[in-house]
């Protein structure tokens, strides 16, 4: 089942502009990853914080983490036109190995970024 | 550095038609192996999971099966294709032992049955 939910669905900026896209789940988790995903190709990895988290950083991105609400939100800052693509957050059941690694994707949010 | 390689990119098959996707994985050993589908504008539905040799879980009761006869090796098939089986593929892998690591995927093989 797809448990995380992305909003928003679809966000269009400027570049330059800072774009922020949350996502919502329902189950206690292990960890929350973000990935981004060009349109018709693969998804690649961009940042995971842990449940014991509650932000990390990496580049121009900023994830939060808020395990009391099941939510999470990335932040992109000083977008550029090639930032332009589909993001999903996924997440890692708590569980153990009785999940296998099976990650839970939600719906993405489409970005665009104008130049 | 691992790799995973997916194939075909593209495919078209007409309704009735056997499938059968390859992924491959290579620079790693015992990774778990995913397929996933996805729908035009949608999240990623997981179909099968793989932790091991000949051990295949399946996610989602449907048209299709998948098999792991080589460590690194994964392979989604189906007997006979439905409409309803068109979507966009994706292969990926963990390393076992996967808590706290992230996922590789493949580029993925957009299925069009007509």
């Amino acid at each position: 089942s797809q448990q995380g939910e992305e909003d928003p669905q679809a966000l269009s900026i400027q570049e330059g502009e800072n774009a922020t896209m949350n996502c919502s789940y329902k189950t206690s988790i292990n960890n929350l990853q973000w990935y981004r995903q060009n349109s018709g190709r693969g998804l690649v990895h961009l940042i995971l914080i842990r449940s014991n988290e509650r932000e990390k950083h990496s580049g121009r991105l900023r994830v939060t983490l808020d395990t009391s609400k099941k939510s999470s939100s990335l932040l992109i800052t000083a977008s550029r036109a090639a930032d332009t693509a589909s993001y999903f957050c996924a997440t890692d059941a708590r569980g153990g190995g009785t999940s296998y690694g099976k990650l839970t994707f939600g719906q993405g949010t489409i970005l665009t970024v104008h130049p | 550095s691992q790799t995973i390689h997916q194939w075909p990119a593209t495919l078209v098959q007409p309704v009735g038609s056997p499938l059968s996707l390859e992924c491959t994985v290579e620079g790693t050993s015992n990774p778990n192996l995913y397929w996933y589908r996805q729908a035009a504008g949608r999240g990623l539905q997981l179909l099968f999971y793989s932790v091991g040799i000949g051990q295949i879980s399946s996610e989602v009761p449907q048209n299709l099966s998948a098999s792991r006869p080589q460590d690194r090796q994964f392979i989604l098939s189906s007997k006979k294709l439905l409409l309803s089986d068109s979507g966009f593929y994706l292969c990926a892998w963990r390393r076992g032992g996967w808590v706290g690591t992230e996922a590789f995927f493949g580029q993925g093989t957009r299925l069009t049955v007509v």
